[in-house]
């Protein structure tokens, strides 16, 4: 079993639905957690950033983390055209490196 | 503007040779990382360093070697030794290194082909 799963898509939505992303992972110590967003050819910038569990929200984005069930989800409320990109989590605990997940693939239709 | 640069944008290695990605970095952090990535297999840590004149081994550091001479500067040479460079290669660098939150922040990348 990987350390952190995340389904690869492609998602593909039309434009102003809510898109959900998910990750689960394996390791019960993780408590930082990070989605980062990648455009094609691009390096994956950070989007959001939660510390332990519950939720976090900026913007169009909202970020929950379920540490009981291994879970974190990334939502994006309106969705646009611009939001087509690959979104990677990415998870550690206090003092270990960096564990990314492979990222989901998402396009939004107009 | 802050942030880190990668050059070139664009490598093409000929058999044998090795060649060497620039990372620069202007946030004054102190770690700094090189990864790899590959379609469907996310990011695979190659070397990171956490301090000038040190740094450690990732995941798949065979055929990869690193320096830190200089806290804003971390190149990565594929030597001859990795028998399948071409992937998407990516710097990132933090304000630290394994403690704590260790938020990376990452450069435009370099696409390595083989002719």
């Amino acid at each position: 079993q990987k350390e952190v799963e995340q389904d690869p898509g492609p998602l593909s939505v039309p434009e102003g639905a809510i898109v959900s992303l998910n990750c689960t992972y394996s390791n019960s110590a993780f408590q930082y957690f990070m989605w980062y967003r990648q455009y094609s050819r691009k390096g994956p910038e950070l989007l959001m950033y939660t510390y332990s569990s519950g939720n976090k929200e900026d913007g169009r984005f909202t970020a929950q983390v379920d540490k009981s069930s291994k879970y974190i989800s990334l939502f994006i409320r309106d969705s646009q055209p611009s939001d087509s990109a690959t979104y990677l989590c990415a998870m550690k605990t206090s003092y270990d490196k960096v564990i990314f997940g492979p990222g989901t693939s998402l396009s939004v239709i107009p | 503007d802050g942030g880190i640069t990668q050059s070139p944008k664009y490598l093409f290695r000929k058999e044998g040779q090795n060649v060497t990605l620039s990372c620069e970095q202007n946030l004054n952090h102190d770690a700094m990382y090189w990864y790899r990535q590959d379609p469907g297999q996310g990011l695979r840590l190659i070397y990171y360093s956490q301090i000038v004149n040190d740094f450690q081994k990732g995941d798949i550091a065979e055929g990869y070697s690193v320096s830190r001479e200089k806290k804003e500067s971390f190149p990565l040479t594929v030597t001859s030794a990795q028998k399948n460079p071409t992937a998407f290669y990516l710097c990132a660098s933090s304000i630290s290194g394994d403690g704590g939150q260790n938020i990376q922040y990452f450069g435009a990348g370099t696409r390595l082909s083989v002719l």
